[in-house]
């Protein structure tokens, strides 16, 4: 749902289960994404990017798929861990130009142990 | 730790004070970017530099925010005159360009208290 103020969209996930985090993006013209975590009181930390000629792209327990007729967006987290527990931006950018990121409605991640 | 670091990760201000953030970027990554994150929020856009030239500011940048980037390492965000409206967590992000995907990398980011 949409986020107002501290009203973060949530995921409540048991720990061992995958998770899926959506994003939907703006800019038709955007042909880079970057998901990033964020725990509380510090900076986002890269998790995974992927450009606009790919549909699906792999790390280490995480997987990004990317579909560009809808201009959406999703992380999934293989076995999610209590450690996974922050909030999660996607954010979008085009390459060649000043690349400056525009960061969609974050998601909290709540792992239950 | 080589990664982007931020001076100070927290100030507390009286309204009308000036405040300077620093920071210093991966090394030898040219882009330096600015950024205001305030709470339930994602990071806006604040300003860009290329090396030493500041290449664009956001309109969220009114003229008591100023950015420099002299020698085209450290940036240094100074507030004037500031405003409660001004407290939130000002972060500085850094990447190298290149065509294949500019991997962009945040700082710890440095809190604003304006009281």
């Amino acid at each position: 749902g949409e986020s107002v103020g501290l009203h973060l969209p949530t995921l409540s996930v048991q720990e061992g289960d995958n998770s899926i985090i959506n994003c939907a993006y703006s800019n038709s013209a955007s042909d880079y994404f970057i998901w990033y975590k964020q725990e509380s009181g510090k900076g986002p930390q890269f998790i995974i990017d992927i450009r606009s000629n790919m549909d699906k792209r792999q790390g280490q327990r995480v997987t990004v798929l990317l579909n560009k007729t809808v201009k959406h967006l999703s992380l999934q987290i293989a076995a999610t861990q209590p450690g996974d527990s922050a909030v999660y931006f996607c954010a979008e950018t085009e390459l060649g130009a000043t690349n400056k990121l525009i960061f969609g409605t974050g998601t909290l991640l709540a792992v239950q142990p | 730790d080589t990664g982007v670091s931020q001076d100070p990760r927290h100030k507390i201000t009286k309204r009308g004070q000036n405040v300077t953030f620093r920071c210093d970027p991966i090394s030898e990554h040219n882009r330096l970017y600015w950024y205001r994150q305030t709470l339930g929020q994602g990071p806006e856009f604040l300003t860009y530099f290329q090396n030493e030239a500041q290449l664009e500011k956001s309109r969220l940048l009114s003229d008591r925010f100023s950015a420099e980037r002299p020698k085209g390492s450290f940036s240094t965000l100074e507030i004037q005159r500031t405003e409660q409206g001004d407290s939130a967590m000002y972060l500085c992000a850094s990447s190298l360009a290149q065509f294949s995907g500019n991997t962009i990398y945040f700082g710890e980011g440095s809190w604003l208290t304006v009281v």
